[in-house]
C-alpha cells in the first residue's frame, strides 16, 4: 500500500508555454500533498504543501503565480508551472501523507526540461 | 539556519563492507522525528528508516540501523554487507513537532558501491 505516482515521468516544453504535472495518491486517501524541487545533485527543496480543498502554503520564496498547485481531491494534486522558462527544468516529486504529521509517501519524479 | 546537515564527500564502499553516513541535526523542539531516503539514479526517493525523538532504542531496518546519538544531535546511517545495488544518493530528513509533516533534507551523501 501507499503508493504515489506521478505523470508525466518527463517533459519537454518550449518556453512560455505551461505545463501540467499530476501527482496521484493510488491507494490511499491524501489529505496533505506536498511539492519539492530538486536540482541536479542537490536536495529537496520544500515548494508548497497542499491540503485537501484549501489553498496551498507556498515556502518563501517560492512564486504562488508561478507554480500554481490545486489539490482538488483526497487522490489528486496538480502542479502547474506556468510560463515556464528554462530556470524552471528541474525534477519536481510530490509526497503525500493519509494525516498531518504522518509519513510521506513519494512519487518517483517528474523532469521537467524547458527548452 | 541549516536543519540538517550531511557534508561527508561522496564515498566508495567495497561490496560487503560496511558504510556509515553522517547526519547531524539542529533543532529546539523536543519532538521530531529523523528519516533516512535513497534516491537511485532514477530519481524516487525510498524510505529506509525513521527514529523518533523518544524512542530509547536506535532504529533498525534490515541492513540498516541509526545510530541515534541524542545529546549530539546526531543520526548516522549505517548500512551493513553494502551491495552493488546500494549505489545512490543518501538523504537524511527531519520533521518538527506534533502534527506536523514538512520535511526538512539534507544535501545528501553519495554512495558508490564497487564490487
Amino acid at each position: 500500500g501507499a503508493v504515489v505516482s506521478q505523470h508525466p515521468s518527463r517533459v519537454i516544453c518550449k518556453s512560455g508555454t505551461s505545463v501540467k504535472i499530476e501527482c496521484r495518491s493510488l491507494d490511499f486517501q491524501a489529505t496533505t500533498m506536498f511539492w519539492y524541487r530538486q536540482f541536479p545533485k542537490k536536495s529537496l527543496m520544500l515548494m508548497a504543501t497542499s491540503n485537501e480543498g484549501s489553498k496551498a502554503t507556498y515556502e518563501q520564496g517560492v512564486e504562488k503565480d508561478k507554480f500554481l498547485i490545486n489539490h482538488a481531491s483526497l487522490t489528486l494534486s496538480t502542479l502547474t508551472v506556468t510560463s515556464a522558462h528554462p530556470e524552471d527544468s528541474s525534477f519536481y516529486i510530490c509526497s503525500a501523507s493519509r494525516l498531518a504529521g504522518d509519513e510521506q509517501y513519494f512519487g518517483p519524479g517528474t523532469r521537467l526540461t524547458v527548452t | 539556519a541549516q536543519k540538517i546537515t550531511q557534508t561527508q564527500p561522496g564515498m566508495f564502499v567495497q561490496e560487503k563492507e560496511a558504510v556509515t553516513l553522517d547526519c547531524t541535526y539542529d533543532t529546539s523542539d523536543p519532538s521530531y522525528g529523523l528519516f533516512w531516503y535513497k534516491q537511485p539514479s532514477s530519481g524516487e526517493m525510498i524510505f529506509l528508516i525513521y527514529q523518533g525523538s523518544y524512542d530509547q532504542q536506535n532504529a533498525t531496518e534490515g541492513r540498516y540501523s541509526l545510530n541515534f546519538q541524542k545529546a549530539r544531535k546526531s543520526a548516522n546511517l549505517v548500512i551493513s554487507a553494502s551491495q552493488l545495488g546500494d549505489s545512490a544518493m543518501y538523504f537524511c530528513a527531519m520533521r518538527e513537532g506534533y502534527g506536523n509533516n514538512r520535511l526538512a533534507f539534507g544535501k545528501g551523501n553519495q554512495v558508490v558501491v564497487i564490487p
